[in-house]
């Protein structure tokens, strides 16, 4: 119930081209969805969010599109560059109700981008 | 910027022994978390703290684990005896508020303590 899904695992991608990573939730009580880019040794950093009352939000090169129905969110990166090579997390969290803000995080996406 | 510090930044200890992971959290900030991510793995929420104790825990957090905020500014995770499968790296992240209005308030994540049990 409290598990976000995310997919691929990994991903390789040519400079340029559009990186798409995908996740599902079962929760309904998740009300809010942000996404967490990692290098490695660091720590992860907000990318962008969203919160379900809308279907789409762009960023720059980063858009995050939302299906509430099908209880899927996705991150589209557009020309994608090699410096966007980190791994992506996403997340969600109740922020209603009793929430102390615990963030559930999906598995992770390895992103390569080859020059 | 603020931001979230933890120390050490990397921990080798020995199977059984104690370990106190430090963390800064951002200095306006009231709600604390601890997060670890075995290596290849992804983040795992431990815990959060607010208004000076615990507010929710994972099953991952059980006896051998505590926290503690000591003073203002310092909040501690410990191991009391720490096992092979803790090690992981320890996430530290702070939090101003979980919602201002209709606005979600970002979660700041430190850099990270790497524990290494032997």
């Amino acid at each position: 119930q409290q598990q976000v899904k995310q997919s691929p695992q990994s991903l390789i991608v040519q400079k340029g081209g559009i990186s798409i990573i995908n996740c599902a939730y079962e929760n309904t009580a998740f009300d809010y969805f942000p996404w967490y880019q990692q290098f490695p040794g660091k720590g992860p950093a907000l990318l962008i969010a969203i919160r379900p009352d809308v279907s789409e939000k762009k960023e720059g090169r980063f858009t995050i599109s939302f299906n509430k129905s099908a209880k899927q969110f996705s991150l589209h990166i557009m020309d994608s560059q090699p410096g966007d090579s980190a791994t992506y997390f996403c997340a969600a969290f109740e922020a209603g109700g009793t929430s102390y803000g615990k963030l559930t995080f999906g598995q992770g996406t390895i992103l390569t981008v080859h020059p | 910027e603020p931001e979230v510090t933890q120390t050490p930044s990397h921990q080798v200890t020995q199977m059984g022994q104690e370990v106190i992971l430090r963390c800064v959290p951002i200095s306006n900030h009231l709600y604390f978390y601890w997060y670890r991510q075995i290596l290849g793995q992804k983040v795992e929420f431990l815990v959060s703290f607010y208004n000076n104790e615990i507010s929710e825990k994972s099953e991952i957090f059980d006896d051998q684990f505590s926290v503690e905020r000591p003073d203002g500014s310092n909040f501690t995770l410990k191991i009391r005896s720490t096992k092979l499968e803790d090690s992981a790296m320890y996430f530290c992240a702070s939090r101003r508020r979980v919602r201002t209005g209709p606005v979600n308030t970002e979660a700041f994540f430190g850099q990270g303590t790497r524990l290494t049990v032997v």
